[in-house]
């Protein structure tokens, strides 16, 4: 079943500007990831980021992790128009046997 | 890392025709993962193909539907069989990184339509 849910559900921001999209989840985990799909094509692995790790960076990308919430938040800084993409988080969850995607978050990025 | 190969890109059909898509790895690989994504909606897993035996097909999805072959460790074929337009789709496989659910690696998907 669909777990992880992003918000917002779209976000359109001027290059230059920082983007934060949010994901929620309902059950354990033992690690969620970052994916990001342009134009309705295969999805890119962007970051991972375990149960036991509560932030994480990699390039202009930071992630951070609350367990006790059941959420997750990336932030991409001083964004690009090549960041134009959709952002789903995914969730491998302790209960299951494959990752569950979020419905993703759809970012504009305006030069 | 690994590099995979999916095809067709894309593809126009009509109803109640089946569509081969292809997936092949430039490294062998335990288990091949087919998912769907329909028109603005997040990725559904539809099966997990393993090589040597039966693929094991998620709750919604059977195998007469969405027949799946895994000749080898680097190659997979996913069917999706008498379609109608609600199949229209965008197809994609997968492979795992280190871990079988950590760091997927996509095809570039196959979208397609079904008139």
């Amino acid at each position: 079943s669909q777990q992880g849910e992003e918000d917002p559900q779209a976000l359109s921001i001027q290059e230059g500007e920082n983007a934060t999209m949010n994901c929620s989840y309902k059950t354990s985990i033992n690690n969620l990831q970052w994916y990001r799909q342009n134009s309705g094509r295969g999805l890119v692995h962007l970051i991972l980021i375990r149960s036991n790790e509560r932030e994480k960076h990699s390039g202009r990308l930071r992630v951070t992790l609350d367990t006790s919430k059941k959420s997750s938040s990336l932030l991409i800084t001083a964004s690009r128009a090549a960041d134009t993409a959709s952002y789903f988080c995914a969730t491998d969850q302790r209960s299951q046997g494959n990752l569950i995607f979020g419905k993703g978050t759809k970012l504009s990025v305006k030069p | 890392s690994a590099v995979i190969s999916q095809k067709p890109s894309r593809d126009i059909c009509q109803r109640g025709t089946s569509l081969t898509i292809q997936c092949q790895v430039d490294s062998q690989v335990t288990m091949m993962f087919w998912y769907r994504q329909q028109p603005g909606q997040s990725l559904t897993l539809i099966a997990t193909a393993n090589q040597g035996s039966e693929a094991t097909y998620e709750s919604g999805f059977v195998i007469d539907k969405f027949p799946i072959s895994r000749p080898n460790l680097t190659f997979s074929t996913l069917t999706v069989s008498n379609m109608s337009p609600e199949d229209s789709s965008i197809y994609l496989c997968s492979v795992g990184g280190q871990g079988a659910h950590e760091k997927l690696f996509f095809g570039s998907g196959t979208q397609l339509s079904v008139l």
